[in-house]
């Protein structure tokens, strides 16, 4: 059974930093190409970052480009979202997704 | 702005079809697969059709999806109270280098 698992989230001021993690079971997690989705809630999807299957390949979206960083260990079958400079508008649930699949969400909340 | 351009709402009586469609441009949908997801109220989205119109197993066969060009639809037939939810659309975009998503639809059972 495909599972994702995020956690990591919190509350933290502007300026901090949070690191998101994606813990993962039940496929070939080297295999899977990843990616991070946000939604604020009561909004839509947004897609926040992607990474290739031997972590090589990483695209960011350009609303994170620069303060965001993804990751993943494949020996350990999980992704992270290394959250710097965070702003109030990066408050939402963080999402890691495969294509088929997705994890149930961690909140994080930007306020001072 | 989401690049994919989806309706805000559609709506129907139980038993009914409902369809919504996805638009893109040859960069994603033009190009790529599209998949639909489902988001019930307080949950994670759902993959509800992959590569344009394949269902995964444990999902039922009222839900149909197809692409043509740079679009892409979604139907429900024999519409249920349980089909409330919001639907997305996603696919990748070559030029962006990003997962798009469109903005959602928001299918009322009346």
């Amino acid at each position: 059974q495909v599972q994702l698992a995020e956690s990591g989230g919190g509350v933290v001021q502007p300026g901090g930093s949070l690191r998101l993690s994606c813990a993962t079971s039940g496929f070939n997690f080297s295999i899977y190409d990843m990616h991070w989705v946000r939604q604020t809630p009561g909004k839509g999807l947004a897609w926040v970052a992607f990474i290739r299957t031997d972590g090589n390949i990483k695209y960011y979206a350009d609303s994170v480009r620069g303060r965001f960083t993804i990751s993943r260990d494949n020996s350990k079958s999980t992704m992270y979202l290394q959250m710097n400079g965070l702003r109030t508008e990066d408050t939402a649930i963080y999402y890691c997704a495969i294509g088929i699949a997705w994890g149930q969400g961690t909140l994080v909340t930007v306020y001072s | 702005q989401s690049v994919l351009t989806q309706p805000p709402s559609a709506s129907g009586t139980p038993g009914q079809r409902v369809t919504m469609s996805c638009s893109g441009s040859n960069l994603n949908i033009g190009k790529n697969a599209v998949n639909w997801y489902q988001q019930l109220p307080g949950t994670a989205p759902k993959l509800l059709i992959y590569g344009n119109n394949q269902r995964p197993s444990g999902v039922p066969d009222r839900f149909s999806g197809s692409k043509s060009g740079t679009s892409a639809s979604l139907a429900i037939s024999g519409l249920q109270s349980e089909d409330e939810a919001d639907y997305y659309c996603a696919a990748w975009d070559d030029s962006l280098n990003a997962w798009l998503f469109g903005g959602g639809s928001k299918v009322t059972v009346l």
